[in-house]
């Protein structure tokens, strides 16, 4: 167990509803990360915060994707009017960063997606 | 584009032998690098990292080799145990001052008892 937690661990939905995943990181830590990982694959960025602020989205992070971390603790992750490629393994990391180039993030179990 | 990349998907190793998984990467700015274990049903497991300063870093049973002229990566893991398989992945976080983590595919390791 790392520390960072994320719920639920499964979700499964019809195409066009919406959904909303949860993370909490490692109390301390104040940059989180999601990244999305489908089968066979490494996982792919999404979008990172420090403390509140959303620093950085991919490109992979169509408007149907939104993510939020109003008091710079937890953070949510809502897809709206899912489609059947959206189904993955979404996973949270934490991190401290220390400085340019010396961030170990740990992840949290992850949130599998599947969208039918 | 830049990319992490590893050579080999699947590696069977006996119990007791040593592991070698090998990543190469292609951003030279890259000065940080992470290997992660995911078993399965699981998020990725930190094990060992390395900056871009040094050649070599060991942990427990672990070992991590950094040849930055070729612009590759190793994992060792001496003695290899059942517990050790999974899939195992190279990240690099680049200098940029935003620093998300870019993986490769990843190899599974399979140990055969």
């Amino acid at each position: 167990d790392t520390g960072v937690s994320q719920d639920p661990r499964h979700k499964i939905t019809k195409r066009g509803q919406n959904v909303t995943f949860r993370c909490d990181p490692i109390s301390e830590h104040n940059r989180l990360y999601w990244y999305r990982q489908t089968l066979g694959q490494g996982p792919e960025f999404l979008t990172y915060f420090q403390n509140e602020a959303q620093l950085e989205k991919s490109r992979l992070l169509s408007d149907r994707f939104s993510a939020e971390r109003p008091k710079g603790s937890f953070s949510t992750l809502e897809i709206q009017r899912t489609e059947q490629g959206d189904s993955a393994m979404y996973l949270c990391a934490s991190s401290s960063a220390l400085g340019r180039g010396e961030e170990t993030q740990y992840f949290g179990p992850g949130t599998r997606l599947l969208v039918l | 584009g830049e990319s992490v990349g590893l050579h080999l998907p699947t590696l069977s190793v006996q119990e007791g032998d040593n592991s070698i998984i090998n990543c190469a990467y292609s951003n030279s700015a890259s000065d940080y690098f992470i290997w992660y274990k995911q078993e399965s049903g699981k998020g990725p497991q930190f094990i060992i990292d390395i900056r871009s300063n040094m050649d070599k870093r060991q942990g427990q049973r672990v070992t991590v080799l950094l040849n930055k002229t070729v612009k590759h990566l190793s994992l060792q893991i001496a003695a290899t145990q059942p517990g050790d398989s999974a899939v195992y992945f190279c990240a690099e976080n680049t200098p940029s001052g935003n620093t998300p983590l870019v993986f490769g595919k990843g190899t599974r390791l399979s140990v055969i008892a």
